[in-house]
């Protein structure tokens, strides 16, 4: 079975600090895709970061970066800078097929002023 | 907008009624997904349909469950008897067919609540 794990139910920054998320998955699928989705308070999930497995370099999108260790089956999200913008609820995906995308229960991200 | 939609935003009915969803994909996207996410957990996939075929079904979705894409567009999906556990956010997204990965892109979501 295809399991995601997200081990910190809630984490909190100070504004302009950098935070790391945690993410562990577990699959015997050798090509497949994972995800960093952002929830905000009452408004819908949008995709901020994506990592295709079969590619060894780490994605990057602006202040958002992942640390993706295949072998140890690890997924971190790195948001540097943060913003108070960036309070949301934060949830590791996975997906190796059309229908089978897979959460972990989620991080809630709170950024302090 | 051209997102994708969701409608109503709200819901809350008694235990035992019956009640209707509805979701309005990215007009150019083929394929329609729909996810159940209870407090304080990631979303839960039911059920995909690639145009309007319902390629794929959860064990998740029960009897009193059905999903319907009648022609490629818009999806409804209905919950009859609804029970207290069927209380959730009800998640649509969409995606277009493109090779290894469609990126799905997320409504906002209906709140049932049931009484």
């Amino acid at each position: 079975a295809q399991t995601v794990t997200q081990s910190q139910p809630e984490m909190s920054v100070q504004e302009a600090e950098t935070v790391t998320l945690s993410c562990t998955y577990d699959t015997s699928e050798s090509n497949y895709y994972l995800f960093w989705y952002k929830q905000p308070p009452s408004r819908q999930m949008i995709l901020v970061i994506r990592q295709e497995a079969y590619k060894q370099q780490n994605a990057t999108e602006n202040r958002f970066s992942v640390n993706f260790q295949k072998a140890a089956k690890s997924f971190s999200l790195k948001i540097s800078d943060s913003q108070l913008g960036d309070t949301a609820m934060y949830f590791c995906a996975f997906i190796s097929g059309p229908n089978d995308m897979r959460f972990g229960a989620g991080t809630r991200l709170t950024v302090k002023p | 907008d051209t997102g994708v939609s969701q409608d109503p935003r709200h819901k809350i009915t008694k235990r035992g009624q019956n009640v209707t969803f509805r979701c309005d994909p990215i007009s150019e996207h083929n394929r329609l997904y729909w996810y159940r996410q209870t407090l304080g957990q990631g979303p839960e996939f039911l059920t995909y349909f690639q145009n309007e075929a319902q390629l794929e079904k959860s064990r998740l979705l029960s009897d009193r469950f059905s999903a319907e894409r009648p022609k490629g567009s818009f999806s409804t999906l209905e919950i009859q008897r609804t029970e207290q556990g069927d209380s959730a956010m009800y998640l649509c997204a969409s995606s277009r067919t493109s090779g290894r990965f469609d990126e799905q892109f997320f409504g906002p979501g209906t709140r049932l609540t049931v009484l």
